[in-house]
């Protein structure tokens, strides 16, 4: 079992530049999650797909945020144009839905850190 | 809204000492609970989960949690800690909704 895999583990990039983070998910899955960890705000879901169709957006900070999921086996997480406060850990976490429940519990990849100056 | 208030920002503990952690929820029907733990660098492992049942339930690495719902807390425990256990601890709450995470407790473990 490979787990969820993140691609870059770390991006350093300056102000205005456009940022893509990567996500494959573990085979079998239907959900997948993005978060946000900074030391103020702790761990933000951001958006999250089931069957590869966004459910939920609403922590998307703004517009220069953006997600897709083309298929099952991937996700991307876009910055355009990235700023000195989108500086944190990103990570993708992937579930799926046990019966006679309402959500699995989550498996998190190793994380994206960004570095914006 | 479903929240997660994790009181302790940071706890210190000398190795072979008990520990608990402390979790309080926010949620108006019966909660999903989880513990995760973080070590630097690295993604988040769950540690244990409660969905029904059994109120005390065990976890990996020697660790266990309460549900009690009187209370709304959730606190993980273990009764020897390990300097291996040094970490940052998160708990989660679901209800209809994707896990909530609280602020997280940092655990550092002296000799």
């Amino acid at each position: 079992d490979a787990g969820v895999i993140q691609s870059p583990r770390h991006e350093v990039t300056e102000m205005g530049q456009e940022v893509t983070l990567r996500c494959k998910p573990i085979s079998g899955h239907d959900y997948l999650f993005w978060y946000r960890q900074t030391m103020m705000r702790g761990l933000e879901l951001l958006i999250y797909f089931n069957n590869n169709v966004p459910i939920d957006d609403s922590g998307m900070p703004e517009d220069r945020f953006s997600a897709k999921m083309p298929n099952a086996s991937f996700s991307t997480l876009k910055i355009q144009p990235s700023e000195p406060r989108d500086s944190a850990v990103y990570f993708c976490a992937s579930s799926f839905l046990r019966t006679g429940t309402n959500t699995g519990e989550l498996f998190f990849g190793e994380g994206s850190r960004l570095t914006v100056l | 809204a479903q929240s997660v208030t994790q009181p302790d920002i940071h706890i210190t503990v000398s190795e072979g000492a008990s520990l608990e952690l402390r979790c309080n929820y926010s949620y108006g029907a019966t909660p999903y609970l989880f513990w995760y733990v973080q070590s630097p660098g690295q993604g988040l492992q769950l540690l244990l989960k409660y969905f029904s049942g059994d109120t005390l339930v065990q976890g990996i690495k020697g660790f266990e949690a309460e549900f009690k719902r009187s209370q709304s807390s959730f606190n993980l425990r273990k009764p020897s800690v390990h300097w291996s256990d040094a970490a940052e601890y998160f708990c989660a709450v679901s209800g209809n909704t994707p896990l909530v995470f609280g602020k997280g407790t940092r655990l550092s473990v002296i000799a």
